[in-house]
This record gives C-alpha cells, sequence and structure tokens, in this order.
C-alpha cells in the first residue's frame, strides 16, 4: 500500500522552513528521500534506515520513527531551488542487492521570492 | 559520474506500432529498475533487473517486454500499447542503497 504524505501541497516564501511527512501502513526497513522538478529525472536527497536515525544535509535533514512507521523531511531557510515535487520511496526488506521502493503520494513545495 | 541516460526523450506510437525505450548507465551499478509515472503521481515500479537477470516483474502486461544485454544497458520493447499507457518512464540503476534515476522518455501512444 502507498505511504501517505502530508501535506499535499505548501508554498513558502523564500527564507521559511517546512515540514513534510510520510506515513506507511507497513513496517518499514528504510525511507529514501527524492526531489522532482517539473520533467525531470527525481533526484535522491537522503536515505534513512531502521534505528531510528537522523541525517541532515545542508539545509535539508529527515528524521525516521521505526515504531510509527514515519519519516519527515525537513526543509529550513528555503531556497528557491528547493521547489518540486517531494516523494519518500519506502523499503520494507533490505539486503537484496536492490531496493524495491514504493512511492509515496507525493508533496508539491513552491517557494516563492 | 552519477548519469543514468534515456532514448529517447520523446516517443509517440500507435497502438499497433513496436518500438524500445533505451537506458545506459556507465557506474557500474548492478542493480537496474524501470519504473512508469503517471502526470502528478509518484514513480511506480515495474522492473527490476540484478546482475543482468529478472528479479522482479509487479505484473506488469506482456505488451511491456524488459531485456537486459549486459550490466551497462537495459531495454523496455513495447508492443500493441494503449491509450492508458501514455506516461513518463523512468529507469534507474543502483549499487548499495541509492537509486539514480535517468530524465525518463514520455511516452505517448494514440
Amino acid at each position: 500500500q502507498q505511504p501517505v504524505q502530508s501535506p499535499q501541497a505548501v508554498i513558502l516564501r523564500e527564507g521559511e522552513d517546512a515540514v513534510i511527512n510520510c506515513s506507511s501502513s507497513k513496517a518499514l526497513y528504510s525511507v529514501h528521500w527524492y526531489r522532482q522538478k517539473h520533467g525531470e529525472a527525481p533526484i535522491f536527497l537522503m536515505i534513512l534506515l531502521k534505528g531510528g536515525e537522523q541525517k541532515g544535509h545542508d539545509k535539508i535533514s529527515a528524521s525516521f520513527n521505526e515504531k510509527k512507521q514515519q519519516s519527515s523531511l525537513y526543509l529550513t531557510a528555503s531556497q528557491l531551488s528547493y521547489s518540486g515535487t517531494y516523494f519518500c520511496g519506502t523499503e520494507r526488506g533490505g539486503n537484496t542487492g536492490f531496493q524495491k521502493l514504493v512511492f509515496g503520494t507525493g508533496t508539491r513545495l513552491l517557494v516563492s521570492p | 559520474d552519477t548519469e543514468v541516460t534515456q532514448t529517447p526523450k520523446h516517443l509517440v506510437m500507435g497502438m499497433t506500432n513496436k518500438k524500445s525505450l533505451k537506458c545506459e548507465q556507465h557506474m557500474g551499478h548492478r542493480a537496474m529498475y524501470w519504473y512508469k509515472q503517471k502526470a502528478k503521481k509518484p514513480p511506480e515500479l515495474m522492473f527490476v533487473y540484478s546482475y543482468e537477470k529478472l528479479s522482479i516483474n509487479e505484473s506488469v502486461p506482456s505488451r511491456f517486454s524488459p531485456e537486459c544485454p549486459n550490466s551497462s544497458l537495459l531495454n523496455l520493447h513495447l508492443h500493441a500499447l494503449q491509450p492508458e499507457d501514455s506516461a513518463l518512464y523512468l529507469c534507474a540503476s543502483s549499487q548499495g542503497q541509492t537509486q539514480y534515476f535517468g530524465p525518463g522518455t514520455r511516452l505517448t501512444v494514440l
């Protein structure tokens, strides 16, 4: 079953913060976050493995609550380049040499000047 | 170099045509994937190849036929498609935990 992301869409002014949530009804092994701009390839942002870790990359960070089967992506001091659609990709198994990702419903983010 | 290339960029075909999509990566990745993405929807996994062997087929209709001739190439052969098959077809590859996506082929079936 497809993970549900919230909010569906968000509009920010440059410099504002946002949180995108990804919620699964099934136990997860890992959560992968991607950003996709219109007509382009999804770009990998980060991966979180089960264990409840938190990761950060510049002004973008994420957390994974394994017990709640949820992950959140935190965007701080947003930049115009952050605009796009964000997808979480969830994986239930691991260590098979490849990932069977089920992508969430998506969150459209628009950052305006 | 983290590049996955896909050709063609756009493809228009009739329901009786036979065409192929091509995906190539030179990162030494041993897993390759085909996804289908409809407008404003997330990518949906179609096939996974691992070490050039088909590992996952997500119950995809037989009018889509994947092929992995070698570790760098992945093809998707199309035959007798339906208009509802119009979508963006994305290829990805991975080694370890990260999948890298190509720019996709936008397919229109008339």
